[in-house]
């Protein structure tokens, strides 16, 4: 069964950096899959925040690439995301997410995310 | 960035009678369109993916259909467990994968 679980401050201050690790139980990152980065502010919706594939190569939501980085560490079976200089806006609950990828020949097709972690809170807050 | 629209923005449905939930592509994302559901306090979980194949586990009362920009969630006959937050998602696309606003269904 994969499992996937976020770790991290639940508090950050105005205009720090704020870093999360999801890791990752019952699949190997190195195996294949994008593995994603979703969050959604209290009473709001969901908003992709990014992925990265094994390999190392990762994509960003345009509104956040000057702020975002994900990170993998295929020998602790983890990926990370670093977001920096957050506001109040950036409170929400954070969810890693595993999304459904196929090779064929030399082109990745991605799908559905098909597991999420549980989500962990973080509130920018002084 | 391809805009997904939900509506309405909250569903009130009785016990048994059947919900339909739409979701609008600003373009066509053929049929690469994905449903989820979320309960208080909970992450999303798959429901439907490909516009309309099952996930998993997931009941027959749950049903997609559509392709292009239209899409529709159909739950035939309400049970008290399918009150919920529901998310159509693109990703015919990306960057960014985006998400529809969802749809709140509440049990009357």
């Amino acid at each position: 069964q994969v499992q996937l679980q976020e770790s991290g401050p639940g508090l950050v201050e105005p205009s720090e950096t704020l870093s999360l690790t999801c890791a990752v139980s019952g699949y190997s990152i190195s195996s294949g899959y994008y593995w994603d980065w979703i969050r959604q502010p209290p009473g709001k919706g969901l908003e992709w925040i990014g992925t990265i594939y094994h390999s190392g190569s990762a994509y960003y939501s345009p509104s956040l690439q000057s702020r975002a980085t994900i990170s993998v560490d295929t020998s602790k079976n983890q990926f990370s995301l670093i977001l920096t200089s957050v506001t109040a806006a950036d409170t929400a609950v954070y969810y890693c997410v595993r999304r459904v990828t196929v090779v064929r020949g030399v082109v990745l097709h991605s799908y559905h995310f098909d597991y999420w972690g549980q989500g962990t809170l973080v509130t920018v807050s002084s | 960035e391809i805009v997904m629209t939900q509506s309405p923005a909250t569903l009130s449905v009785s016990p048994g009678a059947r919900a339909t939930l739409s979701c609008r592509a600003a373009q066509s994302v053929n049929s690469n369109l994905a449903w989820y559901q979320q309960k208080p306090g909970q992450a999303p979980r798959l429901l439907i993916y490909g516009a309309s194949t099952r996930a998993t586990g997931i009941p027959a009362r749950f049903s997609g259909s559509g392709s292009g920009t239209e899409f529709t969630l159909t739950i035939s006959s309400l049970q008290s467990e399918d009150s919920a937050v529901y998310y159509c998602q693109q990703y015919n696309n990306w960057p960014p994968l985006t998400f529809g606003g969802g749809t709140k269904v509440e049990i009357k």
